[in-house]
């Protein structure tokens, strides 16, 4: 079945660099995302990638598509203490049914 | 502006009574959708509708009612027999399949606690 898997937790310091990573399950995924929850709040989208693509650049984001090993990845670059929130990743397979990952909290310290 | 509205913000409500959540939005979307948030577990699919005065259960309906008599609201009924109430609740909205990249668009949430 679709199914959609994120570490949990992942802390960094000010100024370098975050990964977080995704694996997926459902070859036939058509928009994968990366979705930002602030404390107490909503999702907002981040970022999305077509699964024709391999990477997508948005200023300090980069987005990494491996559809063979079925694994997505988010980097911010120069990670602020503003980023910190929980990340989700999600796919679409072209319906309108989206499947979310659990969410990856990603803590900054100053 | 458009957007997604819920509330209340937060709701307590005492064991054995049904509570409805309020979610609104101005954005023309067709379809609407209800999620439940629990730490660590990610979203899971409550409800969703695509269209005006119908809608389907999601991966994990029971205990729960939602009506779409109009396109603009998706009110959801959280009732007495749901067993572990407590969550944070989501509501959100997409165009229908064949937009550009089918984002959903969330509401603030509501927080709904059982005493």
């Amino acid at each position: 079945g679709e199914d959609v898997e994120q570490s949990l937790f992942l802390s960094v310091r000010e100024g370098d660099s975050s990964v977080i990573n995704c694996t997926y399950t459902d070859s036939s995924s058509t928009y994968l995302y990366w979705y930002k929850q602030e404390p107490g709040a909503g999702l907002q989208l981040l970022t999305y990638i077509f699964s024709n693509m391999d990477m997508k650049q948005d200023q300090r984001l980069t987005v990494l598509l491996n559809k063979k090993d079925k694994h997505l990845s988010l980097r911010i670059a120069d990670t602020q203490t503003g980023d910190s929130a929980i990340y989700f990743c999600a796919e679409n397979t072209g319906g309108f049914k989206t499947i979310f990952g659990a969410g990856t909290r990603l803590f900054v310290k100053a | 502006d458009g957007g997604i509205t819920q509330s209340p913000k937060y709701l307590f409500r005492k064991e054995g009574q049904n509570v409805t959540l309020s979610c609104e939005q101005n954005l023309n979307h067709d379809a609407m959708y209800w999620y439940r948030q629990d730490p660590g577990q990610g979203l899971r699919l409550i409800y969703y509708s695509q269209i005006v005065n119908d809608f389907q259960k999601g991966d994990i309906a029971e205990g729960y009612s939602v009506s779409r008599e109009k396109k603009e609201s998706f009110p959801l009924t959280v009732t007495s027999a749901q067993k572990n109430p407590t969550a944070f609740y989501l509501c959100a909205s997409s165009m229908i399949s064949g937009s550009s990249y089918n984002e959903q668009f969330f509401g603030p949430g509501t927080r709904l606690t059982v005493l």
